[in-house]
């Protein structure tokens, strides 16, 4: 157990629709991670958050957004959803930035349909 | 732009039977690689940081090395319960990321019989 906590494990929702995604990080660690994990893309960075300030934007599509809370849960939210947004979406903590020490939960499963 | 590969793509090995995973990487100065476990359905375990060529770190069968163009995964009489895809990564650098993030290598697929 990594001490991250994701939910929901799993989703299912028709394309055009929106979800959000949530992430509880490490208790003390300030940093958060989104990753997307697909069969044909591997691990891909998304954007990270440390202490509620956005910090770093990988490949993250602009219907996709996050943001970090005071009480530093972290909400990816995708919206207007396509088929090809299926993935396994993984959120990562760490205590300090950068790191290549990561925490990552065990991901939320989202289908489209 | 910051690349690893790793090969192979998928390895079966018999119990007890010692192979490499390789991770080659193209990256000007290194500021770390990175190896991960992960299981299917999990996410990724943190194993082993590598910071200069000839490091080496040990875990149980495990021992990771690095040189300056590649790091290997050496895995010794593997037993069942390593099998698991392995990850390599390293900081990227990108025009919005500063290093922040990790980019993280394919995986190599690793099966071991008993």
């Amino acid at each position: 157990d990594s001490g991250v906590t994701q939910t929901p494990k799993h989703l299912i929702t028709a394309t055009g629709q929106r979800v959000t995604l949530r992430c509880s990080p490490r208790s003390g660690d300030l940093s958060v991670y989104w990753y997307q994990q697909s069969l044909d893309q591997g691990l891909q960075f998304l954007i990270q958050y440390y202490n509620g300030e956005e910090r770093a934007k990988g490949n993250i599509l602009e219907r996709f957004s996050a943001q970090q809370f005071p009480d530093l849960h972290s909400e990816l939210n995708l919206s207007s959803l396509e088929l090809g947004d299926s993935a396994l979406y993984f959120c990562a903590s760490s205590v300090v930035e950068p790191a290549g020490e990561l925490f990552f939960g065990e991901g939320s499963r989202l289908t489209v349909l | 732009e910051d690349q690893v590969t790793q090969s192979p793509e998928a390895l079966r090995l018999q119990e007890g039977e010692s192979s490499s995973l390789n991770c080659s990487y193209t990256v000007s100065g290194l500021r770390g690689l990175f190896w991960y476990r992960q299981d299917p359905g999990k996410g990724p375990e943190f194993l082993f940081t590598l910071y200069s060529a000839g490091e080496e770190k040990e875990k149980e069968r495990l021992k990771a090395t690095l040189t300056k163009k590649e790091s290997f995964l050496h895995i010794t009489a593997p037993k069942p319960e390593d099998s698991a895809t392995y990850l390599c990564a390293v900081p990227q650098r990108g025009k919005d990321t500063g290093r922040r993030a990790l980019t993280f290598g394919s995986g190599t697929r690793l099966q071991v019989q008993p």
